[in-house]
């Protein structure tokens, strides 16, 4: 996968809690992407972010759910007061350059659970 | 919204059949990118295709990119148990607030090819 580090690998959580997932992307890419997956089902875009810059947060509930890629360090999806709905696989990608035809590297994903 | 519809949802084979898998759209992409996932693993990009009617070939695997760039299919020949997974197709496409590109991904086609 090229190189971009998630974790932690699984994330259990207690419903009303906080979950802070980090995503390392690339070496040398400034363009990160969060995606959310349920079981059997594809991704599903949350939010684009350059360095220091949200892009593009569509995808993504307006409440509880935040995301950040400072200048330095890690990009943070932050899940506030978590529910039960919020189990999912969190995948984050990143690239180099958002041209046409450009590619995505993805991390292998956290997994977080709800109980 | 740009949807990508992938098909069959679900195909099981035996070891060295032949399938093939849909990715369509009644959007237009700039690209198109196929993804494998395994379980527990994030997506692991196969090909990117760019021009409308490009073919690309990668072993076993055959890509084709309609002419009109708003869908595509992958051929698999003689499968095997290793070509098991979560098939994913991407469409390349600016974001809702047109400044920015993002991947739009279609649900999948879980294939599993059994010895």
């Amino acid at each position: 996968n090229a190189g971009v580090m998630q974790n932690p690998r699984h994330l259990v959580r207690r419903r009303g809690q906080e979950a802070r997932l980090r995503c390392s992307p690339v070496k040398g890419h400034s363009h990160v992407y969060w995606y959310r997956q349920l079981p059997e089902e594809g991704l599903k875009f949350m939010v684009y972010l350059q360095k220091e810059n949200i892009i593009d947060e569509s995808g993504m509930p307006k409440e509880r759910f935040s995301a950040e890629f400072p200048k330095e360090g890690p990009s943070i999806l932050r899940i506030q007061q978590v529910v039960r709905g919020d189990s999912a696989a969190y995948f984050c990608a990143s690239s180099r350059q958002t041209g046409s035809g450009t590619e995505a590297f993805f991390g292998q994903g956290t997994r977080l659970t709800v109980v | 919204t740009q949807l990508l519809k992938q098909s069959p949802q679900f195909l099981s084979i035996q070891e060295g059949e032949n399938l093939t898998v849909y990715c369509n759209s009644s959007s237009v992409f700039s690209s198109l990118q196929w993804y494998r996932q395994e379980p527990g693993e994030g997506p692991v990009l196969l090909v990117t295709v760019v021009t409308g009617g490009e073919v690309k070939k990668l072993k076993r695997l055959t890509f084709q990119f309609g002419d009109a760039r708003k869908d595509s299919s992958l051929h698999i020949t003689a499968a095997q148990p290793g070509d098991t997974g979560l098939y994913l197709c991407a469409g390349d496409s600016l974001t809702n607030s047109g400044s920015a590109r993002q991947l739009t991904f279609g649900s999948g086609t879980q294939l599993t090819v059994l010895p």
